[in-house]
Parts: structure tokens; C-alpha cells; sequence
């Protein structure tokens, strides 16, 4: 049974990194496209971008965002520059559906953590 | 960018009913769609996929239909667990987009 487990700091200032971390159980991190999303309170949920099997980000709208994987660790790191309240909200890492396939619904999701940016 | 709505916002039904939601596409997706259901504190899970095609392990109750620029989630025999909000997501483009969801109460 796969399982992806996140961590991270929940709590940061404006101008600060915000670093979280998903971890997978169950299947190997560079099998598969991975992407992150978040969800600000009372909208719907926002794509942050993704990452392909050899741990480079593919494609990600915003220049703030880096996203990686550590292959040996079976993990995929996402980090965002430079926050502001703005970027409060519920942060999840989720699964491409198919082994290889970047194009593809996202079968399998993190519980999410929450990030509060306060000053 | 292909924007989502969906409708309705919010939908009240009861045990047993069958209800339909609605999605729609700024631009034609051609069906890279699938549909997600969200409850509070649980990760997402997800229902549908390619519009149409129920994923490993969901209940049957739950069917995805449409083409172009519009497309339902039905879902029948609504029991209490049911009870979540629901969104769809286009991946025909970058930046793939969710709409605003749909809360089945």
C-alpha cells in the first residue's frame, strides 16, 4: 500500500522559505511524475508544479517554487521563496497516476499540511 | 490557461438521490479530467479519470460523463459518507487548474 507522509514547518514570516517534505512508502520516488498543490481557505485547490522521474522540476508557474526529489531517501522536497499571507493554505504532495506518465489525474494524495504566514 | 467552474457551489440532497454536478472548461479539454473528493483532515482521493473512467476501488455509484467543455459527476444512490466536497481538474495544459468545488451536503 502506498503512502505519502509530509512534514515541514506550519509556521512563517513574510520573506521567508517555505520547505516541506513528502514522503513515499510503498513506491519509488523516480517511477513516477509527482506534483504539489495547495489550497487557500474558501477557494479551490491551486497547482504548484511538478516533477518528473529524474528529479527536475518540469514545469511550475512560479519562479519562487523549486521542487526536487531525493531519490535515495524516497522523498520530494518543495520550496517557495520569499512568502507572504498570500501563500498561507494547505500544502499537499500527490502522485501522477500512471508509472512514467506525466500527463495524468493524481491517484494518490498526502493528508496536507497546514503553512500560516504571519508576521 | 483553461479556467474551471462548477456548479452548483453548494448542493443539499438526501439518502438515496441521485445528483449531478456540473464542471465546465474555459476551453476545450478533451477530456483530461478527472473528478476528486475532498473531506476535512483526509487526503483527496480520487474518482474519476479521462472524464469517464472510474479509478481502482470506488464505488460504482460514481460516474463521469461530457466532452468539449463541459462535464458531470454523478453520483447515485447518495449514502451519508458521500457527504464531502468535490472537485474536478483539467491536465489537457499547463497550469492544470481545479475549479471551486462543489460541497454535497
Amino acid at each position: 500500500q502506498v503512502e505519502l507522509q509530509q512534514w515541514g514547518a506550519g509556521l512563517l514570516k513574510p520573506s521567508e522559505t517555505l520547505s516541506l517534505i513528502c514522503g513515499v512508502h510503498g513506491a519509488t520516488v523516480s517511477n513516477f511524475y509527482w506534483s504539489w498543490i495547495r489550497q487557500v481557505p474558501g477557494r479551490g485547490p491551486e497547482w504548484i508544479g511538478e516533477v518528473d522521474p529524474t528529479g527536475n522540476s518540469y514545469y511550475k508557474p512560479s519562479p519562487r517554487v523549486a521542487i526536487f526529489t531525493n531519490t535515495a531517501a524516497n522523498q520530494i522536497t518543495l520550496q517557495m521563496t520569499s512568502v507572504t499571507s498570500a501563500d498561507t493554505g494547505v500544502y499537499y504532495c500527490a502522485r501522477h497516476r500512471r508509472a512514467g506518465f506525466l500527463r495524468d489525474a493524481l491517484d494518490l494524495w498526502g493528508r496536507g499540511t497546514t503553512v500560516t504566514v504571519s508576521s | 490557461d483553461s479556467q474551471m467552474t462548477q456548479t452548483p457551489s453548494t448542493l443539499s440532497a438526501s439518502v438515496g438521490d441521485t445528483v449531478t454536478l456540473t464542471c465546465r472548461s474555459r476551453e476545450r479539454i478533451d477530456k483530461w479530467l478527472a473528478w476528486y473528493q475532498v473531506k476535512p483532515g483526509k487526503a483527496p482521493k480520487l474518482l474519476i479519470y479521462m472524464a469517464s473512467h472510474l479509478e481502482t476501488g470506488v464505488s460504482s455509484r460514481f460516474s463521469g460523463s461530457g466532452s468539449g467543455t463541459d462535464y458531470f459527476l454523478t453520483i447515485s444512490s447518495l449514502q451519508p459518507d458521500d457527504s464531502a466536497t468535490y472537485y474536478c481538474q483539467q491536465y489537457d495544459s499547463y497550469p492544470y487548474s481545479f475549479g471551486p468545488g462543489t460541497k454535497l451536503e
